[in-house]
Formats: structure tokens, C-alpha cells, sequence
């Protein structure tokens, strides 16, 4: 079975431009997480959904992020404008049926801005 | 402010020896307790989960978890090289806004030397 399928894996793009990262989780599983890894910071939970419903998004920095999962294959995360400070792996996990199983991570999507 | 607590390391074990990382939480509501491994440049991988005090073996690895004392460890038994990779703690809280939440600890880096 597959996995957690992330797109792009490397992003390299300008400060001010507007990001797009791509998720689709394993199939059945019905809570899909986003998080962001850092140096400094470590991994960071930004947002949930269960059900494609977002469940909490007190992780997200700021408004110029926001997430969608317009269905229970396909979830989105996007920056704009993007800043140098958003440089970081953000990583897509999915787990089923309650978010304390087994969360299962995507190869995540590196991202550099200029 | 949730926190789990890890020391950065490196933590430096001969081949063979056993390999002991410990992690710290602030939250006393915390119910559910995680190791995730993660190999550089890979995503995080789960290796243990642990719900009640004491002890949980599998295999070469041995959670240990004391709720009165907000402390949970990770043993290796007969650590190898291929264990060298950064050990990731994660602590799921039932209470309040964030739950459903993982929030990670940045991960103590083991390094297995031959």
C-alpha cells in the first residue's frame, strides 16, 4: 500500500511568491496532520482536520497560511506571501479512526525561500 | 504553554551498550505517550507508544513511563549503528483546546559508534 504521498519534495522559490504544498493521505485514515520542522523550533503541529473538518489551527504562524482538504484524499497547505522565515520541512502525517493511533508521516516537502 | 522536554544530545554509545533517552512533560493531563525515530533527511517513524506507568518492551527497546514524576524513557538494548538517528518524543494531552494535539519534543540525536 502506499504511503503518505507528499508533493513537491524540494520547493525553492522567492520571498513574496505563493507556495503550494500537496498531500495525500493513506487510504481509510481519517485524521491528516500538518506540521512544520525546524532547527530552532523542532516539529510543530499547525494544523488537523478529521473528517476533512479542521479540527484545530492554533498552530498556524500567521494568515498567510491556510489549509484545505476538499476531500478525504487530498489536503493542501499554502503560503502566501511566502518569507526567508518560512523555510523549513513541512511534513503531512495520517492516522485512522483517533488521532492518538499511529500517525503515519509523508517524506515531507523542503521548502526554501529566497 | 504545553512543553516536552528532550536534551538535544548528541548522545554518543559504544556498539553494544544500551542507549537511554529520557523526555519530560509539562502537561499532567497527558495521556498518551510516543517515540518516533527519524533518520537524517527522512520523516519521522514510530517505534513505541506507552498509555500506563511502568514499563512496555519490544524487542531492544523498552518504554518506561512514571506520570508522577511527568517522565517518560526510551531504552536500546544492544544498541547498533543503524540505531544512530534522532529519537523523537511525543506526548498527546486529552484536555483543553489542543486536544487531539502531538506535541513533540526536539529530539535527543543518538549516535552508535562501531
Amino acid at each position: 500500500d502506499a504511503g503518505v504521498i507528499q508533493s513537491p519534495r524540494h520547493e525553492v522559490t522567492e520571498m513574496g511568491q505563493e507556495v503550494t504544498l500537496r498531500c495525500k493521505p493513506i487510504s481509510g485514515h481519517d485524521y491528516l496532520f500538518w506540521y512544520r520542522q525546524t532547527m530552532m523550533r523542532g516539529l510543530e503541529l499547525l494544523i488537523y482536520f478529521n473528517n476533512n473538518v479542521p479540527i484545530d489551527d492554533s498552530g498556524m504562524p500567521e494568515d498567510r497560511f491556510s489549509a484545505k482538504m476538499p476531500n478525504a484524499s487530498f489536503s493542501t497547505l499554502k503560503i502566501q506571501p511566502s518569507e526567508p522565515r518560512d523555510s523549513a520541512v513541512y511534513f503531512c502525517a495520517s492516522s485512522f479512526r483517533t488521532s492518538s493511533n499511529t500517525q503515519y508521516f509523508g517524506p515531507g516537502t523542503r521548502l526554501t525561500v529566497l | 504553554q504545553k512543553e516536552v522536554e528532550q536534551n538535544s544530545g548528541p548522545l554518543s554509545v559504544p556498539e553494544g551498550a544500551i542507549a537511554s533517552l529520557n523526555c519530560t512533560y509539562s502537561d499532567r493531563g497527558s495521556q498518551s505517550f510516543f517515540w518516533y525515530r527519524q533518520y537524517s533527511g527522512k520523516s519521522p517513524e514510530l517505534i513505541m507508544s506507552i498509555y500506563s506507568n511502568g514499563d512496555k518492551e519490544d524487542g531492544r527497546f523498552t518504554a518506561q513511563l512514571n506520570k508522577a514524576s511527568q517522565y517518560v524513557s526510551l531504552l536500546i538494548r544492544d544498541s547498533q549503528p543503524s540505531d544512530s538517528a534522532t529519537y523523537l518524543c511525543a506526548v498527546k494531552s486529552v484536555y483543553g483546546g489542543s486536544q487531539g494535539n502531538l506535541i513533540f519534543g526536539k529530539g535527543t540525536k543518538l549516535s552508535v559508534k562501531p
